[in-house]
């Protein structure tokens, strides 16, 4: 069946490094991939989203592409804060489905 | 315009007692979804609601655990007994008619002891 992988955390970077959260994915068809965050004691809010292969989803300075050749949605930021520290989760949805799969999340920590 | 609400924010019952979870979707969305994280893993689908109707209950682990939507408006989940292993947080979500976003509330904490 469909599923999402990332990259176990924690991550802990310092405030204005590089940011990579790796994702890879194995799905049939051509499923819409997202990125999902959830904040310190908030709930899940949609970071990014690409539906179809090369999209690249981008949103407060956060980006990912769509790899369909490689089968990954790996999320980057140029330079992180602290107020991006959350929780990350990569997740995919089929071509004909209303279900997410999610990965297993990925904390970040940036410390100042 | 309200999201996705979710009652109660966090739940402590013993093992065996009864909890019931609501979700107020936002206005207008037929599509209603009910996901679990259980310790730190990953957030996995319970089930899917459009209107009243249960499209998909395939996550649904066991039959201690009911859902409902009636009148395709607000929806319960019901865990009855609760066991240990149910404890995480339960997130509800909603979307439009067609698979667009779907809008996550703030989840519940459920921890069964």
């Amino acid at each position: 069946g469909d599923s999402v992988t990332q990259m176990e955390g924690p991550v802990t970077l310092s405030e204005e490094a590089f940011l990579t959260i790796n994702c890879t994915y194995t799905a049939t068809g051509y499923p819409s991939l997202f990125w999902y965050v959830q904040y310190p004691g908030e709930g899940l809010q949609l970071l990014l989203k690409a539906t179809k292969a090369d999209d690249k989803g981008s949103n407060k300075g956060f980006e990912a592409t769509y790899r369909k050749e490689t089968t990954s949605f790996h999320l980057e930021k140029g330079s992180v804060q602290v107020s991006d520290s959350a929780v990350y989760f990569c997740a995919l949805r089929g071509d004909s489905s209303y279900k997410l799969i999610f990965g297993s999340g990925t904390r970040l920590l940036v410390r100042p | 315009e309200a999201g996705v609400t979710q009652f109660p924010s966090h739940s402590v019952i013993e093992k065996g007692q009864t909890v019931t979870l609501r979700c107020d979707p936002i206005s207008g969305h037929d599509n209603l979804y009910w996901y679990r994280r259980v310790m730190g893993k990953e957030i996995k689908f319970l089930l899917h609601f459009v209107k009243e109707s249960k499209q998909d209950e395939s996550g649904m682990p066991n039959n201690r655990f009911l859902a409902e939507r009636t009148g395709g408006t607000y929806s319960t989940l019901k865990v009855q007994p609760a066991e240990l292993e149910d404890s995480g947080v339960y997130f509800c979500a909603s979307s439009q008619d067609r698979p667009t976003e779907a809008f996550f509330g703030q989840g519940t904490r459920l921890t069964v002891v």
